[in-house]
């Protein structure tokens, strides 16, 4: 999991409730990204920011909500717009710079499941 | 969408056999990575391939790329329990601007049985 940290582990929410996963990373990243994972399936992603006070919508960006103010912070809003947002979340992170190589490779954190009750 | 797809879903071996899982795209990609997850947690990082070569190696895994075909195989040799774990290949596309594009496929889950 690398210097990747991710809370909760584990978190619950009511129906029409908006919820906030924390994603920090203490690898001296640019990039940050979001990713779902629903049982069986791939990664699909949310949001990405490449620098601080920047970011993109993914392929399934509807519903939920990102901020990046600080380079180590990436955390990820679930709003009451997602229509089935129980799932696993992941967050990683990647340097920036010179594309060709290792720096297109991404670390992840442990992973946040959010079950909507 | 998804660019990869690993094949088979499922894979299940006996300790010290080998393991082959495939990935095949459909675009042209830049690189292609191999990740592993184990159940309930992040990905872990194996191995990187750069679209010009052809194969590499990383201890007991060994990973070839064939262009041609937009196919790529993973294969862990001399398998052991604490293999088990899912496998994920990601495609990388540079999309300009020194952005990139990293798809994942839906996984390859490897049962090694003691």
């Amino acid at each position: 999991d690398g210097g990747i940290t991710q809370s909760p582990k584990y978190l619950f929410r009511k129906e029409g409730q908006n919820v906030t996963l924390s994603c920090e990373q203490n690898l001296n990243h640019d990039a940050m990204y979001w990713y779902r994972q629903d049982p069986g399936q791939g990664l699909r992603l949310i949001y990405y920011s490449q620098i601080v006070n920047d970011f993109q919508k993914g392929d399934i960006a509807e519903g939920y909500s990102v901020s990046r103010e600080k380079k180590e912070s990436f955390p990820l809003t679930v709003t009451s717009a997602q229509k089935n947002p129980t799932a696993f979340y992941l967050c990683a992170s990647s340097k920036a710079g010179e594309m060709g190589g290792h720096t297109d490779t991404q670390y992840f954190g442990p992973g946040t499941r959010l079950t909507v009750l | 969408s998804q660019q990869g797809e690993e094949d088979p879903q499922a894979l299940s071996i006996q300790e010290g056999e080998n393991a082959t899982m495939n990935c095949s795209y459909k675009t042209s990609i830049n690189n292609l990575q191999w990740y592993r997850q184990n159940s309930g947690r992040g990905l872990v990082h194996l191995i990187l391939i750069r679209s010009n070569e052809r194969e590499k190696h990383s201890g007991r895994l060994r990973v070839t790329l064939d262009t041609s075909k937009k196919s790529s195989s993973l294969l862990i040799t001399a398998s052991r329990a604490a293999d088990t774990a899912s496998y994920f290949c990601a495609t990388v596309i540079y999309s300009g601007a020194g952005s990139y594009q990293l798809t994942f496929g839906k996984g390859t889950k490897l049962s090694v049985i003691p």
